[in-house]
């Protein structure tokens, strides 16, 4: 069946960049986008943007533009979104998946100095 | 950005009982293609969302027909019938139809 294995927690400085991965298994990767959710504490759910893996194309949030990096590695089935120069309110739990249905477990990404 | 309006915030429910959610969205969410791309997600505590319903009235696969979607254009509801502890959690609707994609504020279910 789908799935998608996020990388575990991250504890980051203000200022510093961190990468998050999403492996997939159970399906075609490259046949399928890949969607990132960013979850606030207490807070709804909120589109970050979308990968293609079959061709690498992107769409962004532009609320995200500059903040979130989306790329995907083919031979590895593996999805990645890098987010750069972090501050407290990025400090969130981030999830990867499928609209065709599948999330990934989820990794919490804690700024603090 | 596409506002999605949910209602209501929270709702309580007897076990066996049944419940609407209602989800209504700032423009129409038809797609140039004649689809409709309006779903609904459960996410239960500590847990990812999970796909409920797609495209309006679709059950995702190994949704029990408890779960009924309807509606058109700006305005959509999800049924519940026959309430389970299972069911507990917040349920979301999501619109993907234009970008960015953007969710409702969420629904909680609880009991009464």
């Amino acid at each position: 069946q789908v799935q998608l294995q996020q990388s575990g927690a991250e504890l980051v400085k203000p200022g510093s960049s961190v990468k998050i991965s999403c492996k997939a298994s159970g399906y075609t990767f490259t046949s399928y986008d890949m969607h990132w959710i960013k979850q606030q504490p207490g807070n709804g759910l909120e589109w970050i943007g979308w990968i293609y893996p079959g061709n690498g194309n992107t769409k962004y949030n532009q609320k995200f533009n500059g903040k979130a990096t989306l790329t995907a590695d083919k031979s590895s089935s593996t999805a990645y979104m890098q987010l750069s120069s972090l501050t407290s309110e990025d400090s969130a739990v981030y999830f990867c998946a499928r609209t065709a249905g599948g999330w990934g477990q989820g990794t919490l990404v804690t700024v603090s100095s | 950005d596409v506002l999605m309006t949910q209602t209501p915030v929270s709702l309580p429910v007897s076990l066996g009982g049944q419940v609407s959610i209602s989800c209504r969205s700032s423009q129409s969410l038809v797609h140039s293609d004649g689809n409709t791309y309006l779903h609904w997600y459960l996410q239960k505590p500590g847990q990812s969302p999970q796909l409920l319903i797609y495209r309006v009235s679709n059950r995702f696969s190994g949704v029990p027909d408890r779960f009924s979607g309807s509606g058109s254009g700006t305005d959509f509801t999800l049924k519940i019938s026959r309430v389970e502890p299972e069911d507990l959690g917040v349920y979301y609707c999501l619109q993907s139809t234009h970008f960015p994609l953007t969710f409702g504020s969420g629904t909680k279910l609880e009991i009464k």
